[in-house]
């Protein structure tokens, strides 16, 4: 199947751990982002890379880090996990079609911090 | 930055019935506006989007609207059936960077 996929769909760990989410498209975009989706249902924009670049990088706790091995794959590492960082980390990759970058969202994980 | 405000938060319907959502944007270079459907346990999904050169855009029964001047767009679903109930989200794109709305919860009830 042509998707976004992410590993794992839960996550379960307890502050102060070190932990990764794996994200990997075979849709052949160029860009990949990183979304935190919080239990209001927010969903805003944590990262994007675009060709292993990194072009958005909002404001996020820099224990967060991003790692892009190639096109394909996009990683979420998040060092000394704490409790507000409970929420469901959805990825998602984007091609360029007459000038819009349409994108794509993999099935989220959920990753909780006790 | 750009903010994109969204109403109503949460919409119940009868089935049959239409549903409208509506969006503002403040950015007024954002180009691409998407909607998302979300289900319980899973990840947005795109159901229709329309760029900043279109007035409407029509798929089955979702039909999206968009008022450059006025910086508002609006999803319209027609003859709502109960497995219409999702969370819809709105969202302004300018070169990929993409700002959603808060959502709108909608139930269709049978």
């Amino acid at each position: 199947d042509t998707a976004v996929s992410q590993t794992p769909k839960y996550l379960v760990t307890q502050m102060g751990n070190d932990k990764s989410i794996k994200c990997e498209q075979n849709l052949g975009h160029d860009t990949m982002y990183w979304y935190k989706q919080d239990s209001k249902k927010f969903l805003k924009i944590m990262f994007s890379y675009n060709n292993k670049e990194l072009i958005i990088n909002e404001t996020v706790p820099n224990r967060f880090s991003p790692k892009s091995p190639d096109k394909a794959h996009l990683n979420l590492h998040i060092n000394s996990l704490e409790l507000g960082d409970s929420a469901v980390y959805f990825c998602a990759s984007s091609h360029i079609l007459a000038g819009v970058y349409e994108q794509y969202f993999g099935p989220g994980t959920r990753l909780t911090v006790t | 930055g750009e903010n994109v405000e969204q109403h109503p938060s949460t919409l119940s319907v009868q089935e049959g019935d239409s549903a409208v959502i509506k969006c503002t944007y403040s950015d007024s270079a954002s180009n691409y506006f998407p909607w998302y459907k979300q289900e319980l346990g899973k990840g947005p999904q795109l159901i229709i989007d329309i760029r900043s050169n279109v007035g409407e855009k029509k798929d089955q029964r979702i039909a999206v609207t968009l008022n450059k001047t006025a910086k508002h767009f609006s999803l319209h679903i027609t003859e709502t059936q109960p497995e219409d109930s999702a969370v819809y989200f709105c969202a302004a794109s300018i070169r990929g960077d993409m700002r959603f709305g808060a959502g709108t919860r909608l139930t269709v009830k049978p």
